[in-house]
């Protein structure tokens, strides 16, 4: 089976801007996660969703946000972009319960 | 919410020799706890994992432990070789299929001397 893939993998943006990334779960998944990724904060879980629902939300503000489609692909959106939201943004697919598989991940610079 | 705190934060271990990962949560709820072992400039890898009704759990060269009394669980290497160097997140979840997230330590980084 394919595994979890992410595009773009690399992504440049300027402040103000927004920004979309995509992800692709391995098949059969239904349930996809996001986190953000950066070397002080670490690993911080942004959102997750199920048949096309968010479930859950981490600690971020509503400039993050996402959606599922019905193939289970998914998507994030990052509005009005900061400096500090320089990370690498990663998504996990699962199928069953808890066992998340990584994809490699979008490393976005906002400059 | 949860919290989860690591240690140590880098750990410099003879080829061969064995290493030992801690984590303890916060949570008491908390039933799930994975380890992912990250590679420089790669995707965080699911190498073990264990829930809340084990208190032990073994893959080959790898072994996690979890003592939900005192809310800690560790990850053991033994026999460790040079591939064994990267990053090791431990990680907790409340569970219900992926739905509550899960909460990272801020990882170790492993280093095998040859």
């Amino acid at each position: 089976k394919a595994g979890v893939t992410q595009t773009p993998r690399y992504l440049i943006k300027t402040r103000g801007q927004q920004v979309t990334l995509s992800c692709s779960p391995i098949s059969g998944h239904r349930s996809v996660s996001w986190y953000q990724q950066t070397p002080g904060q670490g690993l911080q879980f942004l959102f997750e969703y199920f048949s096309e629902t968010q479930r859950n939300k981490g600690n971020f503000p509503g400039r993050f946000s996402g959606r599922q489609f019905s193939n289970s692909r998914s998507e994030m959106n990052v509005s009005t972009l900061e400096l500090g939201d320089s990370a690498l943004y990663l998504c996990a697919s699962s199928l069953v319960r808890d066992e998340q598989y990584f994809g490699p991940g979008t490393r976005l610079t906002v400059t | 919410g949860e919290n989860v705190e690591q240690h140590p934060s880098t750990l410099s271990v003879q080829e061969g020799d064995s290493a030992v990962i801690k984590c303890t949560y916060s949570d008491s709820a908390s039933n799930y706890f994975p380890w992912y072992k990250q590679e420089l400039g790669k995707r965080p890898q699911l190498i073990i994992d264990i829930r809340s009704n084990v208190g032990e759990k073994k893959d080959q060269r790898i072994a996690v432990t979890l003592n939900k009394t005192a809310k800690h669980f560790s990850l053991h290497i033994t026999e460790t070789q040079p591939e064994d160097s990267a990053v090791y997140f431990c990680a907790a979840s409340i569970g219900g299929g992926g739905a509550d997230g899960l909460t990272f330590g801020k990882g170790t980084h492993l280093i095998i001397q040859p």
